[in-house]
């Protein structure tokens, strides 16, 4: 099992322009969660689905912010456009169930320098 | 704000020692305990969890406590070695899906 794929592992952008993150979830999994991670803020829910559709994006910030799952196997989060502030790791993770119920596997994130 | 507050920040731990990580949650929905453990440069990974119905659960050399009267639970890693030094997070969520996660403790065990 490759566990969950990102992608890019790092982006360097500048103030304003267009992000897309990407995510491969685990094959079966039918939950998919995005996390952002900062030193300040930790780690945030910013969205979840569960069968490929979006059941809580209350995490969301803004309107900037966009989160996509078109199907099992993929999702992206964009930001358009971005601020210096969007700076931080951006985590994908899936879920199915197990021992206790659906356990989350998270994956190695995308890193974001917004200039 | 929030919902699980998790101490200490940061603790340093002779090899063979025991490190003791808590945390305290105020929302009495919460149904789902779970503890990550992270490593730099990667995503967080389930460690071990426990539900409210238990007041123990050990696996190998990490145990979760969890005092529901309190609403207080921790994580007690036993013979604590170098590869265990990582950053910890607690996290707590009513029907599994939205983790809320406490602020972190970076582990930090000494040769």
């Amino acid at each position: 099992d490759a566990g969950v794929i990102q992608s890019p592992r790092h982006e360097v952008t500048e103030m304003g322009q267009e992000v897309t993150l990407r995510c491969k979830p685990i094959s079966g999994h039918n939950s998919l969660f995005w996390y952002r991670q900062t030193m300040m803020r930790g780690l945030e829910l910013l969205i979840y689905f569960n069968n490929n559709v979006p059941i809580d994006d209350s995490g969301m910030p803004e309107d900037r912010f966009s989160a996509k799952m078109p199907n099992a196997s993929f999702s992206t989060l964009k930001i358009q456009p971005s601020e210096p502030r969007d700076s931080a790791v951006y985590f994908c993770a899936s879920s199915s169930p197990g021992q206790f119920g659906y356990e989350q596997y998270f994956g190695p994130g995308t890193r974001l320098t917004v200039t | 704000q929030q919902q699980v507050k998790q101490s200490p920040q940061s603790l340093i731990v002779q090899k063979g020692g025991i490190s003791i990580i808590n945390c305290a949650y105020e929302n009495t929905a919460f149904d789902y305990f779970p503890w990550y453990q992270q490593f730099p440069g990667k995503g967080p990974a389930l460690l071990i969890a426990i539900r409210p119905d238990v007041s123990e659960k050990k696996e190998g050399r990490f145990t979760i406590s969890f005092n529901k009267s309190a609403k207080q639970f921790s994580l007690h890693i036993m013979d604590s070695q170098p590869g265990d030094s990582a950053t910890y997070f607690c996290a707590a969520s009513i029907r599994d899906y939205k983790l809320s996660f406490g602020a972190g403790t970076t582990v930090t065990v000494r040769a």
